[in-house]
């Protein structure tokens, strides 16, 4: 089944560790994005990135990283620069140049720093 | 810079009613809106897709209209049942963004 795919599920970060959430589609997907999700809130975008080897920074970047060294994964590296880490990630992938197809998610990662 | 607002930001109804949820942008630039229903710590369950082009979108009890020119989609849900209760949040994508306004927290009453 085609699908995008997030591991972990939940991971514990100790303060001052750098962790890596990762991100896979075989959706066959240009576009992917990377989301955090703080309580209440709606979906603030970190990365995003629309061809390999290639990526901008979305709202919310300062203290994460990405590669996009292949088109079916997009890993987020939550560094010890990220004051506040706890949230819940979630990665989308999208088609493009087509823009009118639909986003599809992961069912995300919950980050919390222990 | 697109700003996406959802209005209200939670509602609680007796269950059977029909509900409007609002979604509004501010750059009118925009290639789709697509409405998205999330449960408590799980991940996004697509609902509906419009295109810039379209009016509106039917899937069940819930449909979906957009005024692209004055920036506002509409959900409306028909016949609430318990089971509709979540957050419905509201995604438009740009050039080369998707972004999302903080939804809304939808509650039916039995």
């Amino acid at each position: 089944d085609g699908g995008i795919t997030q591991s972990p599920k939940y991971l514990f970060r100790k303060e001052g560790q750098n962790v890596t959430l990762s991100c896979e589609q075989n959706l066959n997907h240009d576009a992917m994005y990377w989301y955090r999700q703080d309580p209440g809130q709606g979906l603030r975008l970190i990365y995003y990135s629309q061809i390999v080897n290639d990526f901008q920074k979305g709202d919310i970047a300062e203290g994460y990283s990405v590669s996009r060294e292949k088109k079916e994964s997009f890993p987020l590296t939550v560094t010890s620069a990220q004051k506040n880490p706890t949230a819940f990630y979630l990665c989308a992938s999208s088609t493009i140049p087509d823009m009118n197809t639909e986003a599809f998610f992961g069912q995300g990662t919950r980050l919390t720093v222990v | 810079k697109q700003e996406v607002t959802q209005i209200p930001a939670a509602l609680s109804v007796p269950e059977g009613e029909n509900l409007v949820l609002n979604c509004s942008f501010t750059d009118s630039a925009i290639y789709n809106l697509q409405w998205f229903r999330q449960d408590p710590g799980k991940g996004l369950t697509s609902l509906l897709l419009i295109q810039s082009s379209q009016r509106e979108q039917t899937s069940g009890r819930l449909n979906a209209s957009l005024d692209k020119s004055s920036g506002r989609s509409t959900l409306y849900i028909a016949a609430s049942q318990p089971g509709d209760s979540a957050t419905y949040l509201c995604a438009v994508k740009g050039d080369d963004k998707i972004i999302f306004g903080k939804g809304t927290r939808l509650h039916i009453l039995p």
